[in-house]
């Protein structure tokens, strides 16, 4: 069973639109770690946020925020007032707490199109 | 800012060639990783290492090796390179931390074409 799911291969918006990219995880773990991270064309992949599995408050950095929630298992990502240069593929990806210090397990990522 | 670079962006060899993808970083991190990424597939660990001359299998091993003999580098070996080795290679680093928030740094990746 996948312990990443990024349902959606493609999103579309407009500039200055919000748009939320899904991810839900599956684990038995009650202690992990989730990130996303943005991949340009470029190839480069930039960390964008983490949210903690007991972290009380959804994640923010600046126009990005994570939406948390833990019964659900899926912890979506908003991008706020889109703009051009958010263009990218989107990746989710999960820590657990067994696994700290080692790799990350990665969604199959989701391509954001932004048009203005 | 740390800097994790991949020694070629694009690379072209040909089936049954030994390829040697190299990977620097210049933070002194204990951890560095091997990933392939293709369509669909999202990344997939290949091989980790913790520390020089430590590594540790992940999830697709089959058909590469690697080396790590000094802290900064980490190299992924392709001892006979086959088509189905097409891919994108990324390199990452992290510290070595019990912390789950230690996040992974990444280098620019390695087009890989194997003809």
């Amino acid at each position: 069973a996948q312990k990443i799911t990024q349902t959606q291969p493609g999103m579309f918006v407009q500039e200055k639109e919000a748009v939320t990219l899904d991810c839900t995880y599956d684990t038995s773990d009650p202690s992990y770690g989730l990130f996303w991270y943005k991949q340009p064309s470029s190839g480069e992949m930039i960390f964008l946020i983490y949210q903690g599995s007991y972290d009380q408050q959804n994640a923010t950095e600046g126009r990005y925020s994570l939406n948390f929630q833990k019964a659900r298992k899926s912890a979506n990502l908003v991008i706020s007032a889109s703009q051009l240069g958010d263009s990218a593929m989107y990746f989710c990806a999960m820590r657990e707490e067994n696994q700290a210090g080692t790799a990350l397990i990665f969604g199959k990522g989701t391509t954001l199109s932004v048009s203005s | 800012d740390v800097k994790v670079t991949q020694s070629s962006r694009y690379l072209v060899k040909r089936t049954g060639e030994k390829v040697f993808l190299e990977c620097v970083q210049d933070m002194d991190h204990e951890n560095m990783f091997w990933y392939r990424q293709d369509p669909g597939l999202g990344l997939r660990l290949i091989y980790f290492s913790y520390d020089v001359k430590m590594k540790e299998k992940g999830d697709i091993p089959e058909g590469y090796s690697v080396s790590r003999e000094k802290k900064e580098r980490f190299s992924l070996i392709l001892e006979s390179a086959s088509t189905n080795q097409t891919s994108m290679y990324l390199c990452a680093s992290s510290f070595e931390t019990s912390g789950l928030k230690e996040t992974q740094y990444f280098g620019p990746g390695t087009r890989l074409l194997v003809l």
